[in-house]
C-alpha cells in the first residue's frame, strides 16, 4: 500500500538554527500536506501543497513539493522553543477517502 | 482550540474490558474521522462518517466500531481490549464529505489498557 517514509525520526537542535526534513514515498502523491503535533495535542495542519514543484512559505516555514510527486520537504528557518513537537507528512490515498500519515519527525530545541 | 472535543482525555481499563470514546465535530461539520496514534508512530484511519452514514474505513479491526449520531457527535467502540490498544485515539471534522486538507483534529483520548 501506500506509505510515506519520513527522515530524520528525531532532530535535536540548537535555537536558532534552521531545520529541514523530508517524507518520501514509492508511489506518486498528488498533494502533500504537512502538520504539527505538538505534546498532548492534536496535529494541526502547517502547509498543503498540491502541485509538484510547487514551493509555499508559511511564516518561517517553507515546504516544497517534489517535482517527481514521490516527496516533499519541509524547512524551518531561525528555529524557536515552540517549534518544538512533531512534524508529520501526510497525502490522501487515491482512489479513497483517507489520509496516510508518515511516522514523523521529532524536533527537539536547546535553547 | 480546533473546536472539536473529545471526553474523556484519558482512560485506563484492563484487558478484556469494553470502552466508549465520544467526540463533538466543530460547529456545521458533518464528517467526523477517526485516528488511532500508538507511541511514538504516526496516524492511522480508523474510519469517517458523514452525516450519520460510514463512508471510508480504514485498518479498523473488528472489535472496534464507531457510529455518528442524529445530532452528528460520533463515538468510537472499542471491546474485547488488548494490550496493543493502548494509544491516542484522535477525532477529526470536516464540513464536506472528503476534505483531507480541511480536517480539525481534536486533543485526544489516552487509552491505556493494563
Amino acid at each position: 500500500g501506500q506509505q510515506l517514509n519520513q527522515s530524520p525520526q528525531s532532530m535535536f537542535i540548537q535555537e536558532g538554527e534552521d531545520v529541514s526534513m523530508n517524507c518520501t514515498s514509492s508511489s506518486i502523491f498528488n498533494t502533500w500536506l504537512w502538520y504539527k503535533q505538538d505534546p498532548g495535542e492534536g496535529p494541526v495542519l502547517l502547509i498543503a501543497l498540491y502541485k509538484a514543484g510547487e514551493l509555499t512559505s508559511n511564516g518561517r516555514l517553507t515546504a516544497q513539493f517534489g517535482i517527481t510527486r514521490k516527496d516533499s520537504f519541509l524547512n524551518i528557518s531561525a528555529s524557536i522553543p515552540s517549534d518544538v513537537g512533531i512534524y508529520f507528512c501526510a497525502g490522501p490515498i487515491q482512489g479513497a477517502q483517507k489520509l496516510v500519515f508518515g511516522q514523523g519527525t521529532r524536533l527537539t530545541i536547546n535553547p | 482550540d480546533s473546536g472539536v472535543t473529545q471526553t474523556p482525555k484519558h482512560l485506563i481499563t484492563a484487558t478484556g474490558q469494553r470502552v466508549t470514546l465520544r467526540c463533538s465535530p466543530r460547529s456545521g461539520d458533518l464528517s467526523v474521522y477517526w485516528y488511532q496514534q500508538s507511541l511514538d508512530q504516526g496516524l492511522q484511519f480508523l474510519i469517517q462518517y458523514y452525516n450519520g452514514e460510514e463512508r471510508a474505513k480504514g485498518n479498523i479491526l473488528e472489535r472496534f466500531s464507531a457510529q455518528q449520531f442524529p445530532d452528528l457527535h460520533s463515538e468510537l467502540n472499542l471491546s474485547s481490549l488488548e494490550l496493543g490498544d493502548s494509544a491516542l485515539y484522535f477525532c477529526a471534522s470536516s464540513v464536506a464529505r472528503w476534505d483531507y486538507n480541511e480536517q480539525f483534529f481534536g486533543p485526544g483520548t489516552r487509552l491505556t489498557v493494563l
